[in-house]
């Protein structure tokens, strides 16, 4: 079974402050990485998937780089804001199976 | 706009007990997947379906089973509810095509097992 590990594990920033946070993931059967955020009793939303080395995506204050070759991805969120506290989780996918990790737990403090 | 509704938000069952959590999608996705989500642990796949009546184990498939009569509903089943089994479980859907396939998920079912 691959591993995916994000880090940290749980990150508290000042709201207006911004911040990145990392998946690692094997190298190897890569396919795609898939990035979701999970706000507390809501269901996990799909952010971005990328499939290119050196690919950036971007979804308002929120983007995503990939590096397949060394096998990770940054998530960076811009002025953060309240409403950005969630749980972010990254998946590999090896057009089989996808891996989940275990998420950043990210707080925003007012 | 709800696309993907799990029955049960919040369920106390006993140990010993059958229990049922109940998935459904209006749209029109081929996949479905069963996860449990477990403190400082990924997700882990349960069980999937790519279509009515078919079934797959996934990595943890030990305890459950599941149910798929009809493309829009996906049954989880535990026969025999132990306290082991605690946990959120989360349903899943997606398109069956080409690409990377994007989850749609629902909001989660939180079962305790006393």
């Amino acid at each position: 079974i691959l591993n995916v590990e994000q880090s940290p594990q749980s990150l508290h920033v000042q709201e207006g402050d911004s911040t990145n946070f990392t998946c690692s993931f094997p190298s190897s059967n890569f396919y795609a990485l898939h990035w979701y955020r999970w706000e507390t009793a809501k269901s996990p939303e799909a952010l971005f998937v990328m499939t290119l080395n050196g690919d950036e995506k971007k979804k308002g204050r929120i983007s995503a780089t990939l590096n397949t070759k060394e096998g990770y991805s940054y998530l960076y969120i811009k002025g953060s804001q309240p409403e950005d506290s969630a749980t972010y989780l990254c998946a590999s996918d090896s057009n089989y199976q996808l891996i989940w990790g275990a998420g950043t737990k990210l707080i925003i403090k007012p | 706009d709800v696309k993907v509704t799990q029955s049960s938000r919040y369920l106390v069952k006993r140990t010993g007990e059958k229990v049922f959590l109940e998935c459904v999608q209006d749209m029109d996705h081929e996949n479905m997947f069963w996860y449990r989500q477990d403190p400082g642990l990924g997700l882990r796949l349960i069980y999937f379906s790519y279509d009515v009546k078919m079934k797959e184990k996934g990595d943890i498939p030990e305890g459950y089973s599941v149910s798929r009569e009809k493309k829009e509903r996906f049954s989880l089943i535990l026969e025999s509810a132990s306290t082991n089994q605690t946990s959120m479980y989360l349903c899943a859907s997606s398109f069956q095509g080409t690409g990377a396939n994007v989850l749609t998920f629902g909001a989660g079912s939180r079962l305790t097992v006393l």
